[in-house]
């Protein structure tokens, strides 16, 4: 059964970047789609983006100046990186890994809060 | 971007009865090529991942209770719960997945009456 965990800093300083990073274990990562969704406290989900195994991703506009998805086969491992945080950055951050050949997020990680305080 | 609208924000249902929860969506989700709704639903207990319920609309992931089921094409579709034990207690989430950005519903909180 396949398994993610989110990893990285709970705490990043305004304008600073935010960087996280979502190990896959129990299987391998080639030949699905990855994703990463994230949820401030207390409200809905926002769709961040998601990678191919090849390297190809799709960003939502929202957020598509700043945001940098990128994945590391030899690792099992693909990582969000999120430039220029301000305070609504303050969210749990999921990564998620599609199902069957699909990009519908069917596997979620548990989930990692970053805060986005000075 | 394709918005979703679910109804109603909330929810009280008896044990043993229906539930029924509402989503639209801003524009078709139905892909005429292969007539599929690009449409997934979700469940989420505090402090836990969202997990994956239904999706291509009306079809249900792996080891999900056969109570629950997902109806509906194009713009409007339905998440029905046919027999509510306690353990459904949860938010709901509809998610398109037919255009980026994919775009989520507000939610829909269910609770035992």
């Amino acid at each position: 059964q396949v398994q993610l965990q989110e990893s990285g800093p709970g705490l990043v300083k305004p304008s600073e970047t935010l960087s996280l990073t979502c190990t896959v274990s129990g299987g391998s990562i080639s030949s699905y789609y990855w994703s990463w969704i994230r949820q401030p406290p207390g409200k809905g989900l926002e769709w961040i983006g998601y990678i191919y195994y090849t390297g190809s991703t799709k960003y939502n506009p929202s957020l598509k100046s700043r945001v940098t998805i990128s994945v590391d086969t030899s690792k099992n491992q693909f990582s969000l990186k999120l430039t220029s945080v301000t305070a609504a950055d303050t969210a749990v951050y999921y990564c998620a890994r599609g199902v069957e050949t699909s990009t519908i997020p069917g596997y979620w990680g548990q989930g990692t809060l970053v805060t986005v305080s000075s | 971007d394709i918005v979703m609208t679910q109804s109603p924000d909330s929810l009280t249902v008896s044990l043993g009865e229906r539930a029924t929860i509402n989503c639209k969506s801003s524009q078709s989700v139905l892909y005429s090529s292969n007539n599929n709704n690009y449409l997934a639903w979700y469940q989420q207990k505090p402090g836990q991942p969202p997990k994956l319920l239904i999706y291509w609309a009306s079809t249900r992931e792996s080891g999900v209770p056969d109570r629950f089921s997902g109806s509906g094409s194009g713009t409007d579709f339905t998440l029905t719960i046919s027999s509510l034990q306690a353990e459904d207690v949860a938010l709901y989430y509809c998610q398109q997945y037919y255009s980026t950005p994919y775009t989520f519903g507000q939610g829909t909180k269910l609770e035992i009456k």
